[in-house]
C-alpha cells in the first residue's frame, strides 16, 4: 500500500480484557517502530524492530505490553490485562531514513 | 540519552502571519532533526527534515534553521493558512540511528481566519 496501514481505528475494551493491534508497514521498510501518545502529549517510544534483529523493547512500560513481527511485514502490539492508563493513541511508523507513521489505534479502556 | 524541549506548547497567529517553533536538544552528536504535523485524528506526516551539515532548508512556505552551536533548531511558517492548524513534533537523531529517536512535547499551532 501506499502508507503505513493500522487497524482497527478505534477499540473500546473493559479493564482487564487483552487487547490485539495490527501495523501494516509500508513495504520494503525494514524498520519498524510502535508508539503511545496520550491525550495532549507527545510521541513515548515503546518497541523498535530492524529486519532479523532482536527487537528493542527498552519502552515497553510493563511485562503487559509484548509486540510480534512477521519477517519485514505486518507487526502486533498486544497489551494484555488493560488498565485504565493504558488508553491512548498507539501509533505505528515504518522508517526509510525517516518515520513514516500511521493513523493510530485509539484505545480507550473503560 | 538525548532530551528534547519543544516551544511553545501552543500558539495562536492570525492568517497570513508567520508562526515560528523552537525546539532545542541536548546531545550534540544528534544529526538528524525531522518536523511531523499531526492533524486531528491522524498519525504525524513528515514535512520538513534537516541533517547536522546544513544550517537552513526551505520548501516554499516551510523552512527550518539549524544552530549546532547552540543546539537548537526552528520551524518557520510563513503566509499561514487555516489548514496549517495542527499539532507540530519536532525531533532529533542520535548518530547512531537507528531507534534513538526523540520527540518534543508538540505545538499546537491556531491559524485563526
Amino acid at each position: 500500500g501506499a502508507g503505513v496501514s493500522q487497524s482497527p481505528s478505534n477499540k473500546v475494551t473493559e479493564k482487564g480484557k487483552d487487547v490485539e493491534l495490527r501495523c501494516d508497514p509500508i513495504s520494503g521498510h525494514t524498520a519498524l517502530y510502535w508508539y503511545r501518545q496520550r491525550l495532549g502529549q507527545g510521541l513515548e517510544f515503546l518497541i523498535y524492530f530492524q529486519g532479523n534483529s532482536a527487537p528493542d523493547k527498552s519502552g515497553l512500560p510493563s511485562d503487559r505490553f509484548s509486540a510480534e513481527r512477521t519477517g519485514e511485514s505486518v507487526s502486533t502490539l498486544t497489551i494484555q490485562r488493560t488498565q485504565q492508563e493504558d488508553s491512548a493513541v498507539y501509533l505505528c511508523a515504518s522508517t526509510f531514513q525517516s518515520r513514516y507513521f500511521g493513523a493510530g489505534t485509539r484505545l480507550s479502556v473503560l | 540519552g538525548e532530551n528534547v524541549e519543544q516551544h511553545p506548547s501552543t500558539l495562536s497567529v492570525q492568517e497570513g502571519d508567520s508562526a515560528v517553533i523552537k525546539c532545542t536538544y541536548s546531545d550534540s552528536a544528534s544529526n538528524y532533526f525531522p518536523w511531523y504535523k499531526q492533524e486531528l485524528g491522524k498519525g504525524p506526516q513528515l514535512i520538513i527534515d534537516i541533517r547536522s551539515n546544513v544550517g537552513e532548508k526551505k520548501d516554499q512556505r516551510i523552512a527550518v534553521t539549524l544552530n549546532k552551536t547552540a543546539k537548537h533548531f526552528s520551524l518557520h511558517i510563513t503566509e499561514t493558512q487555516p489548514e496549517d492548524s495542527a499539532v507540530y513534533f519536532c525531533a532529533a537523531r542520535g548518530n547512531l540511528g537507528g531507534n534513538q529517536f526523540y520527540f518534543g512535547t508538540g505545538t499546537s499551532l491556531t491559524v485563526i481566519p
